[in-house]
């Protein structure tokens, strides 16, 4: 089944714990990216990635790090994670060519205390 | 600035009548317009998108959307609502000739259908 898979899908941390939220997928796509989604501020782009090796910020890159060592994997980073990143965090991916439409995981609820 | 608006952050149907929830965008050139949905404790699932062609796209679980470029609106639509149709609407935008795969989110619409 494609799919793409995040965990962990629940966490709760606290302020200066490292983390990391993994983010797998299994269609060989070119394209990954990472969403942060706050009530009354729909969905905002973290960071992307057009192919291994290369990443890009988005909207709202601060206090985030993400690495494209491999095509299926792209670990969302937080160093020293703030209560201001308690978030639903979304991984999404796609082929290449901007017709295409991006293929999301089931969501990381993140706290931080 | 490029966005999306979703004016109405709840709308509130009886089962069996037509819904529609409204999409506005602003985007420099021809745009490519998404619409997806989710569900509670879900992620985004794609609903259906308009490239180019007619401005009349149909798209899953009988739901369509009708592109309007003087209005710059692209509305979702469904003739008759289901309860199971309640859930958590988003449009979003991909400009035209953007270098990335980006997708530009409204903020959300909820749709509750009653029974």
């Amino acid at each position: 089944e494609a799919q793409v898979t995040q965990n962990p899908r629940y966490l709760i941390t606290v302020t200066g714990k490292k983390l990391t939220v993994t983010c797998s997928q299994n269609m060989n796509h070119e394209y990954m990216s990472w969403y942060r989604q706050d009530p009354g501020l729909g969905l905002r782009q973290i960071y992307y990635s057009m192919n291994v090796e290369v990443t890009d910020k988005g909207d709202v890159p601060e206090g985030y790090k993400v690495s494209r060592k491999e095509k299926r994997n792209f670990p969302l980073i937080l160093e020293s994670p703030s209560p201001n990143q308690t978030s639903l965090y979304f991984c999404a991916s796609s082929l290449p060519g901007i017709t295409g439409e991006l293929f999301f995981g089931e969501g990381s609820r993140l706290t931080v205390l | 600035a490029q966005s999306v608006a979703q004016p109405e952050d709840q709308v509130n149907v009886a089962e069996g009548n037509p819904l529609t929830v409204k999409c506005t965008y602003s985007v420099s050139g021809n745009p490519y317009l998404f619409w997806y949905v989710q569900y509670p404790n879900r992620g985004l699932q794609f609903l259906l998108k308009y490239i180019t062609g007619d401005n009349l796209v149909k798209g899953s679980y009988g739901f369509e959307a009708e592109f309007n470029k003087s209005q710059t609106s692209f509305h979702l639509k469904k003739p008759s609502a289901l309860v199971s149709d309640s859930a958590l609407y988003f449009c979003a935008v991909r400009p035209y000739g953007g270098a990335t795969n980006k997708l530009i989110f409204g903020t959300g619409t909820l749709l509750a259908v009653q029974p």
